[in-house]
């Protein structure tokens, strides 16, 4: 079955420099959630958007954006980088329409972004 | 902040079944309980979810207590692929736009799996 795809799978970045990090939901999914995992933490709401529009919001830096295209793919924008940003992103992505039992998120492979 | 309390680790030998706890004291009856687990920095891979009912599927059995307030998770054969940390979240059910849907992470449960 096809998975959510992200990429890309590493990225180094110099401080103060911007990142885009992409991701392509399952398809037929139509909400898409972005997360941080720090080093030895444990992943972290940034934010979600469904049918294009933003949904939810959580512990997301003014330097960071995001948006959801109308092929469902979302982009996370990463600007005035620094070095705490250090982590790995994951996306993941679910059908928005309830089901039996709301709507399962299935997460992608993560990015690892490196700051130096 | 998470709704849910786990032990901070547990191992289990090879071959036989891991039963891993779940405290959800709080929950509310339209929120459901979740299982990810992750396999070293890679992306959390579901397992399972329930509201009230037990549930099995081919990875795992969920077992919920009467009044919802805790939870097991059991990996019925362990092998050492399973080692993992594995996260018990609850979530409200249904759709409202995605506002509730996000997945809040507690520490979770790192299972070893010893050969």
């Amino acid at each position: 079955a096809a998975g959510v795809i992200q990429s890309p799978r590493h990225l180094i970045k110099e401080k103060r420099e911007t990142a885009t990090l992409k991701c392509y939901p399952i398809p037929r999914h139509d909400t898409v959630y972005w997360y941080q995992q720090g080093p030895g933490q444990d992943p972290q709401f940034l934010i979600s958007f469904y049918e294009k529009m933003q949904s939810d919001k959580g512990s997301i830096p003014d330097r960071f954006s995001a948006q959801q295209f109308s092929d469902y793919h979302s982009e996370l924008n990463m600007s005035s980088l620094e070095l705490g940003d250090s982590a790995l992103y994951f996306c993941a992505s679910s059908r928005g329409t309830s089901g039996r039992a709301g709507e399962t998120q299935y997460f992608g492979p993560g990015t690892r972004l490196l700051v130096l | 902040d998470a709704k849910t309390t786990q032990p901070t680790s547990m191992d289990c030998a090879e071959g036989r079944a891991a039963n891993l706890p779940c405290n959800h004291s709080t929950i509310s009856g339209n929120e459901y309980v979740y299982w990810y687990r992750q396999i070293h920095s890679q992306g959390p891979q579901y397992i399972i979810h329930g509201l009230k009912n037990n549930e099995t599927n081919e990875m795992a059995s969920l077992i919920i207590t009467e009044d919802r307030k805790s939870s097991t998770l059991i990996l019925p054969h362990a092998t050492l692929r399973d080692t993992a940390v594995y996260y018990c979240i609850v979530r409200v059910a249904g759709y409202d736009g995605g506002a509730t849907n996000k997945l809040i992470f507690g520490t979770g449960t790192l299972l070893a799996v010893q050969p």
